[in-house]
């Protein structure tokens, strides 16, 4: 069974500096993809960066980087250079594979960011 | 560009009394379409998901039910509330299964 960790229930940054995320996944599966969704206190989702399971070069758009270790199974955002509008949760996900739900998602329980002034 | 629309917001409902929560995706066609409830303080559970019209698959037993009367339209349904259906429910859809989900805003539902 698939299965998304994330460790850190909250984590605090000094804004205008970088911080990381984690997120570890367990699939036996080759072909998968693997989301990052910041979730504000409003509560909508929104879709921040994307990792396909062959893709060779790690994800990025703009602050946002994934730093993808496929042999350990993890796949960290790392957000660059924090705003204060970056405190919120933030979700891993991963796609289901092929043979099951069409690209349902399967999400970790989150970590809640908070950016210091 | 493509939009979600969910509503209501917000949803205070008695026990044992009837749901309908309403989702419509415009500016695509023949998305898949997904309705996710999180409890509080927790990631997001699948509820059910559509590839077509009329096509619902579900992830969970429960007495919540889904519809999809139109292409671009997902419809959440409960004929009677149980206290533990109170949470967020959120509607997302995706131009195909490879593509990042888009959410909308979400409604917050109380069972009273």
């Amino acid at each position: 069974a698939q299965k998304i960790t994330q460790t850190q229930p909250g984590m605090f940054v000094q804004e205008k500096e970088a911080v990381t995320l984690d997120c570890t996944y367990d699939t036996s599966d080759q072909s998968y993809g693997l989301f990052w969704y910041k979730q504000p206190s409003s509560g909508e989702m929104i879709f921040l960066i994307y990792q396909g399971s062959y893709d060779e070069q790690n994800a990025t758009e703009g602050r946002y980087s994934l730093n993808f270790q496929k042999a350990r199974k993890s796949a960290n955002l790392v957000i660059s250079a924090s705003q204060l509008g970056d405190s919120a949760m933030y979700f891993c996900a991963m796609r289901e594979p092929y043979g099951g739900s069409q690209g349902n998602l399967i999400f970790g329980k989150g970590t809640k960011l908070s950016v210091k002034p | 560009s493509q939009t979600i629309h969910q509503w209501p917001a917000t949803l205070v409902q008695p026990v044992g009394s009837p749901l309908s929560l309403e989702c419509t995706v415009e500016g695509t066609s023949n998305p898949n379409l997904y309705w996710y409830r999180q409890a509080a303080g927790r990631g997001l559970q699948l509820l059910f998901y559509s590839v077509g019209i009329g096509q619902i698959s579900s992830e969970v037993p429960q007495n919540l039910s889904a519809s999809r009367p139109q292409d671009r339209q997902f419809i959440l349904s409960s004929k009677k509330l149980l206290l533990s259906d109170s949470g967020f429910y959120l509607c997302a859809w995706s131009a195909t299964r490879n593509q990042p989900q888009h959410f909308g805003d979400g409604t917050r539902l109380s069972i009273l």
